[in-house]
C-alpha cells in the first residue's frame, strides 16, 4: 500500500532555476496539500486542493504554483527558486468529512536546497 | 494566520513516568484539533482528530482531551516507553486550512 508518494527526496537547485515536486496518492483522497518545514517553525501550509480542478492558497503561497488535474496527483512548482525556499517539503492528503478534512496522511518529505 | 502554541518545547522523562503536553489555539473559526506523532526520519502520523468541546480520545496508553471554549487540548501518555520518543504535533483545522504548532519533543530515557 503506497499511500502518499513524494519525489524527489533530495534536490539541490541554483537560484533562478525551476523545478517540480511530485506528489501522488492512491487512497482516492479529495483533499491534498503542501507544507514546508523550517527550523523553529511549525509546518506551514503552502497550497491545498479539495478536488480535481480546485486549488487555493495557504499561509505561505508566494513563489509556488500548483495544479490538480487528477484526483491522484498534486505537483508543486517552483518557477524561479530562491534561497528562502530552502526547506523540507511535505505533501499530505485526506478524505473529506462534514467538518473539513479528516486525518492527514503525509508523504516522506522532499529536502530542497537552493544555492 | 492563527497562532497555535505547544508547551513544553521539549521533555525528558524516565521510562514508566506519565507525562502530558499542552496545545493552545484560538477559539475562533474552530473546526477540529489534530494530534500527530512524528518520529525522527519518518513522516507525521495521526493520533487523534477531535471536533467537539469536551471530546476525549484514547489509543492505548495515549489519550487526549479538548476544550474549545478556552482553546486548549492536552495529550497524556501513561507509563512512557522508549518507543514513545518522538515529536508530538498539534494542528488546528479551520475548514480547509491547517495551522500547526512547533511540537513537543519527548525523549523517554530507559
Amino acid at each position: 500500500n503506497a499511500g502518499v508518494t513524494q519525489t524527489p527526496k533530495f534536490q539541490v537547485l541554483k537560484t533562478g532555476q525551476s523545478m517540480t515536486l511530485q506528489c501522488a496518492q492512491d487512497m482516492n483522497h479529495e483533499y491534498m496539500s503542501w507544507y514546508r518545514q523550517d527550523p523553529g517553525m511549525g509546518l506551514r501550509l503552502i497550497h491545498y486542493s479539495v478536488g480535481a480542478g480546485i486549488t487555493d492558497q495557504g499561509e505561505v503561497p508566494n513563489g509556488y504554483n500548483v495544479s490538480r488535474s487528477t484526483t491522484e496527483d498534486f505537483p508543486l512548482r517552483l518557477l524561479s527558486a530562491a534561497p528562502s525556499q530552502t526547506s523540507v517539503y511535505f505533501c499530505a492528503s485526506s478524505s473529506r468529512r462534514v467538518r473539513g478534512p479528516g486525518e492527514l496522511f503525509f508523504g516522506e518529505g522532499s529536502r530542497l536546497t537552493v544555492l | 494566520i492563527l497562532n497555535v502554541e505547544q508547551s513544553p518545547q521539549s521533555l525528558h522523562v524516565q521510562e514508566g513516568d506519565s507525562t502530558n503536553f499542552t496545545c493552545s489555539f484560538p477559539s475562533s473559526n474552530f473546526y477540529a484539533l489534530h494530534w500527530y506523532r512524528w518520529e525522527t526520519a519518518k513522516s507525521p502520523e495521526a493520533l487523534f482528530v477531535m471536533t467537539l468541546n469536551g471530546d476525549e480520545k484514547k489509543k492505548g496508553r495515549i489519550s487526549a482531551t479538548l476544550n474549545t471554549k478556552e482553546g486548549y487540548s492536552y495529550l497524556y501518555i501513561k507509563g512512557s516507553q522508549p518507543e514513545d520518543s518522538a515529536t508530538y504535533l498539534c494542528a488546528q483545522n479551520t475548514g480547509n486550512q491547517f495551522y500547526f504548532g512547533t511540537g513537543t519533543s519527548l525523549t523517554v530515557i530507559p
